[in-house]
């Protein structure tokens, strides 16, 4: 199947810094998610986009589909965007199941 | 609008046991999948359904069963439950039935500890 690597796997960030967390995936895919998840367990939805660019606020995400990568760009941080970030990836006609990569944990302190 | 909505929030079982755990979808959203998630780990793929029919199913044991209603929702359960069935589970869902053609949104997920 197909493999979803995140970097860094850890972050450590002073408030107001700048960062950008990167997805690299196998396959061509049909779908990509960026998700937070926040110390209570809650995936929280960031952008579905598989291919193109997005901005929301002070976050924004780019995917490079023929080259097989995503980032996630995060400004100005705030100690609330601390959490764990994940890309998630649907590839493969008729597939349903959509693969998770192991997480960055960023910690944004003031 | 409502979310996706999970119950019970939290709950402990013992080796053995069996449980149930139940999702409501978003309004208007047909297709339900559910995930498990281990501590440290990324969500795990166990089952999609759409119309009531099973069309996904990840690499879980057949002690993992699952099912829709008409009214969209969706029950997991597990039986014999073991130590390793200890996670948070989750539930997501969407517009279609095709995960590849739309965006999954979760609820706030199960807490099972197994003792």
């Amino acid at each position: 199947g197909i493999q979803v690597e995140q970097s860094p796997p850890d972050l450590i960030l002073q408030e107001g810094a700048n960062s950008t967390l990167r997805c690299n995936f196998s396959d061509s895919v049909n779908n990509l998610q960026w998700f937070h998840q926040n110390p209570w367990g809650q995936l929280i939805n960031l952008f579905y986009i598989p291919s193109g660019t997005k901005q929301n606020g002070r976050l924004s995400a780019t995917t490079v589909a023929t080259e097989r990568y995503s980032l996630l760009y995060i400004s100005s941080s705030q100690t609330t965007d601390s959490g764990v970030y994940f890309c998630a990836v649907l590839s493969g006609a008729g597939s349903y199941q959509l693969t998770f990569g192991k997480g960055t944990k960023l910690s944004v302190i003031p | 609008d409502a979310g996706v909505t999970q119950s019970p929030t939290h709950l402990i079982k013992t080796r053995g046991q069996q449980v149930t755990l139940r999702c409501s979808p978003i309004s208007g959203h047909k297709s339900v999948s559910w995930y498990q998630q281990v501590l440290g780990q990324g969500p795990q793929f166990i089952f999609q359904y759409y119309e009531k029919e099973e069309r996904g199913r990840g690499n879980f044991p057949d002690r993992f069963s699952a099912r829709q209603f008409p009214n969209y929702s969706s029950e997991l359960n597990v039986n014999a439950l073991l130590l390793g069935d200890s996670a948070l589970y989750l539930c997501a869902s969407s517009l279609l039935h095709r995960a590849n053609t739309g965006e999954l949104f979760f609820g706030e997920g199960s807490r099972l500890t197994v003792l």
